[in-house]
């Protein structure tokens, strides 16, 4: 089964400012996603970047970008020119590319970072 | 477009009662799945279903029962509530069998079991 770790349960950074959140992933499988979502204090559940393991280039959108570290199995996530609304928790989530069955489809997810932006 | 809507967004039970939580997707999504959500923990999954007519156990299925007769609806009852079950409740759904593609969250069930 696989394993995603959050090491950081809460992270402050000024507004402005630049943070990274971390995220570890343990897998003995070679095909599979990565995700970032964020959960601000409405409950909701919004995604705010993706990565396809096969694809060596990071990938960005807009002020978020993730450095992707296969061997290490490291997803760490940037935040740039943090901003209020970034408030939230932030969740890293596997995803197997195989049908595996047996009750391991489906996000495995971290337990989080709650991210903290001060004005 | 609605996307994912899931009622009620809480509700109180006691032990021992049964409820079915309730998720509807207008994204003609064929995948369909339930995660639970518990303080100091991420999302885990209940149940899935790749399609209509298909479903299939996630990491805690015990307490749950789900069924998938159309695309649209994807409920997921609680036979005899336990305080255990005390949790937030996600539905998501993603196109296709899912797997790279993202999923789309409801806003969520709030259940409390007395």
């Amino acid at each position: 089964a696989q394993t995603v770790t959050q090491s950081q349960p809460e992270m402050s950074v000024q507004e402005a400012e630049t943070v990274t959140l971390s995220c570890t992933y343990d897998t003995s499988e070679s095909d599979y996603y990565l995700f970032w979502y964020k959960q601000p204090p409405s409950r909701q559940m919004i995604l705010v970047i993706r990565q396809e393991a096969y694809k060596q280039q990071n990938a960005t959108e807009n002020r978020f970008s993730v450095n992707f570290q296969k061997a290490a199995k490291s997803f760490s996530l940037k935040i740039s020119d943090s901003q209020l609304g970034d408030a939230a928790m932030y969740f890293c989530a596997y995803r197997s590319a195989l049908d595996s069955g047996g009750g391991a489809d489906g996000l495995t997810f971290g337990k989080g970072t709650h991210l903290i932006i001060q004005p | 477009n609605a996307g994912v809507t899931q009622t009620p967004k809480f509700q109180v039970l006691k032990t021992g009662q049964s409820m079915t939580l309730q998720c509807a997707q207008d994204m003609n999504h064929e995948y369909m799945s339930w995660y639970r959500q518990d303080p100091g923990m991420g999302l885990r999954l209940i149940h899935y279903s790749v399609g209509a007519g298909i479903t299939d156990q996630g990491e805690v299925p015990n307490g749950y029962n789900v069924s998938r007769s159309t695309t649209e609806d994807f409920p997921l009852r609680l036979l005899s509530a336990a305080p255990s079950q005390t949790s937030v409740y996600f539905c998501a759904s993603s196109p296709g069998q899912g797997y790279g593609q993202p999923q789309h969250f409801g806003d969520g069930t709030r259940l409390s079991i007395l």
